[in-house]
């Protein structure tokens, strides 16, 4: 079953712009994380926002979470092309749910020279 | 560096076989799971387990089992390989929950 939805599904950015990514999901949650994926490898972890945190900051990584809103968002701050990748929010859903995580389909994020 | 690794980068196999996809992590986690990854449908949940010796079905477990005899250890089995099984096949691994999972670098399957 599809929890997270990102939107877009594609951005094309320049590099020393800002990119914005949101993730819609529908049940409560225990936590969302945000991965990122290069090329079709494996997923790296960016960084994890608990149900009752609004807000949180990993170098230029910024997250904001919504709970009335059922949302989130990864903001990207002055990019670079070594950021080009695909960007998968991810929820660990309640009840239940223990560490197992549904995947949204991705933002894919290309940053131009 | 922490790391799990998956037995093979690319996989190709008829129609019919035994499949075995292998998983191994080096962080002592107790949370391991199996997902394949489709064009469209981003990343869906085949099994996991808490535990050794312990597994639980994902939302797509039909057609695949799961072995974990070992901590370390988590194989996904391909019972009879259909062409519908061409996947990227992604392996991770976690602490606990509240906590991120560590991926490896995916199996691509083609079943012909």
């Amino acid at each position: 079953s599809q929890q997270g939805e990102e939107d877009p599904q594609a951005l094309s950015i320049q590099e020393g712009e800002n990119a914005t990514m949101n993730c819609s999901y529908k049940t409560s949650i225990n936590n969302l994380q945000w991965y990122r994926q290069n090329s079709g490898r494996g997923l790296v972890h960016l960084i994890l926002i608990r149900s009752n945190e609004r807000e949180k900051h990993s170098g230029r990584l910024r997250v904001t979470l919504d709970t009335s809103k059922k949302s989130s968002s990864l903001l990207i701050t002055a990019s670079r092309a070594a950021d080009t990748a695909s960007y998968f929010c991810a929820t660990d859903a309640l009840p239940g749910g223990g560490n197992k995580l549904t995947f949204g389909t991705g933002t894919q994020l290309k940053v131009e020279l | 560096d922490v790391k799990v690794t998956q037995s093979s980068r690319y996989l190709v196999k008829r129609t019919g076989e035994k499949v075995f996809l292998e998983c191994v992590q080096d962080m002592d986690h107790e949370n391991m799971f199996w997902y394949r990854q489709d064009p469209g449908l981003g990343l869906r949940l085949i099994y996991f387990s808490y535990d050794v010796k312990m597994k639980e079905k994902g939302d797509i477990p039909e057609g695949y089992s799961v072995s974990r005899e070992k901590k370390e250890r988590f194989s996904l089995i391909l019972e009879s390989a259909s062409t519908n099984q061409t996947s990227m096949y992604l392996c991770a691994s976690s602490f606990s929950r509240g906590y991120g999972y560590t991926f490896g670098s995916g199996t691509r399957l083609t079943v012909v």
